[in-house]
């Protein structure tokens, strides 16, 4: 099993402008979420979904958009990135009912 | 609104002693709460997951404790060694859906030869 995987690694992007951080697991877990790591202010959630078609809002979700048409993946919308996106962001998937979280390697994105 | 503290937040160990890392919590409806490992540069990787019916929970060298009604947990490290440095994360998670997690801001832990 690959687990989670995240793409791209490193993405360097300019105010305004939009892209995907894309998102996939194999494990068959039913919960996935989006997380941001800021220095000094630990892992904010931004997205997360319990299944295919169902998604809700965390702690920031200003500014991104998800959708989740199958079990597998889980893509995460910069609509109009700003530099205070600047981040490294995190997917994450789990069994429902209560597990262990299972995390990908991470996207560092920068935004000038 | 949940707030999630660690202290120490850097700690600096000769190999081969027992610590503890602390993680204490503001609300005590938890569902559950989990330890994280966090290598620089990458991803975390899961430790241990407390249940909130839990006491505490045990893999290896690593065992962790919840006191639910204070607010606390702690993850002991028995005899550490150079591999365990990295920054140690607590989550709390107030529903059955675990990716909804409040997360502290980590212990860095060296622990050098």
């Amino acid at each position: 099993n690959a687990g989670v995987t995240q793409t791209p690694k490193f993405q360097v992007l300019k105010t305004g402008q939009s892209m995907t951080l894309q998102c996939a697991q194999d494990m068959n877990h039913e919960y996935m979420s989006w997380y941001r790591q800021d220095p000094g202010m630990g892992l904010r959630l931004i997205h997360y979904s319990v299944g295919a078609g169902i998604t809700d809002q965390g702690e920031v979700p200003n500014g991104y958009n998800v959708s989740r048409s199958t079990t597998e993946d889980f893509p995460l919308r910069l609509l109009s990135a700003a530099p205070s996106q600047t981040s490294v962001y995190f997917c994450a998937s789990s069994r429902a009912g209560g597990s262990l979280l299972v995390f990908g390697p991470g996207t560092r994105l920068t935004v000038l | 609104k949940q707030e999630v503290t660690q202290i120490p937040a850097a700690l600096s160990v000769p190999e081969g002693e027992n610590l503890v890392l602390n993680c204490s919590f503001t609300d005590s409806a938890i569902y559950n709460l989990q330890w994280f490992r966090q290598d620089p540069g990458k991803g975390l990787t899961s430790l241990l997951l407390i249940q909130s019916s839990q006491r505490e929970q045990t893999s290896g060298r690593l065992n962790a404790s919840l006191d639910k009604s204070s607010g606390r947990s702690t993850l002991y490290i028995a005899a550490s060694q150079p591999g365990d440095s990295a920054t140690y994360l607590c989550a709390v998670s107030r529903s059955y859906n675990t990716d909804k997690l409040i997360f502290g801001t980590g212990t860095r832990l060296q622990v050098f030869p």
